[in-house]
């Protein structure tokens, strides 16, 4: 099975600033990877798919790169509503394991 | 896209239990339909996926003989059943349409939890 890290597991970041999540893949999966948003009480929203495609609707502040094993999402100019938890999921091969997450808090 | 699932269930340990997630908007047969679980104050975790139009499963080691997954195409509904639920059950549980031949969930639905108590 193809397991992700994240890293790191958590962040303290100010609004205005620009926030970088890694996603590593135990093994090469192409650009097979999603990142997801969620807040506490919510399920979660998709916000890149293919590595670096911004699904219909998220700002395009989100942002995400990465082939093979080493993926980044970015959020340039954080946003209140951007503290959240964001998950990476492989969709390369099954089972489709998420990350362990990245929780976003405010400094 | 709308995904609706069945409300908040409280069950005793050993007791079974299906949970429903019934699919609007789109031709239901056509996308694979999966179920996440959130257990308190954790991550997500891959529970499984099933293929509307034939039944085709695919279930996470973890969850493989633990849960079963099954859909009834009459009403575009899916379904997440135990047959004997343990403590370590309680959790929020989440049906997700996948966004087509590439297997990641762009639709969720709002999520079940689940609590299991004596």
């Amino acid at each position: 099975a193809i397991q992700l890290t994240q890293s790191p597991s958590s962040l303290s970041a100010s609004v205005g600033d620009r926030v970088t999540i890694t996603c590593r893949a135990s093994q090469a999966i192409s650009t097979a990877l999603a990142w997801y948003q969620q807040k506490p009480g919510k399920s979660p929203n998709l916000l890149i798919f293919d590595a670096s495609s911004l699904e219909t609707g998220v700002p395009s502040r989100f942002s995400g790169s990465g082939s093979g094993t080493d993926f980044t999402l970015t959020i340039s100019g954080l946003q209140p509503e951007d503290f959240a938890t964001y998950y990476c999921q492989q969709f390369h091969s099954h089972p489709l394991f998420f990350g362990p997450g990245t929780k976003v808090d405010i400094k | 896209v709308q995904l609706v699932q069945s409300g908040a269930e409280v069950k005793k340990p050993g007791e079974s239990l299906r949970i429903s997630c019934k699919a609007s908007g789109y031709t239901f047969t056509n996308y694979w339909i999966g179920w996440v679980r959130q257990m308190p104050g954790k991550g997500l975790e891959w529970m499984g996926i099933i293929y509307p139009r034939d039944s085709e499963t695919t279930y996470s080691p973890s969850f493989q003989g633990q849960v079963t997954i099954s859909v009834d195409r009459s009403i575009s509904t899916a379904y997440l059943q135990w047959s004997s639920l343990k403590a370590s059950d309680t959790a929020m549980y989440y049906c997700a349409r996948q966004a087509g031949e590439a297997l990641f969930p762009n639709y969720w639905g709002q999520g079940t939890l689940v609590t299991v108590s004596s």
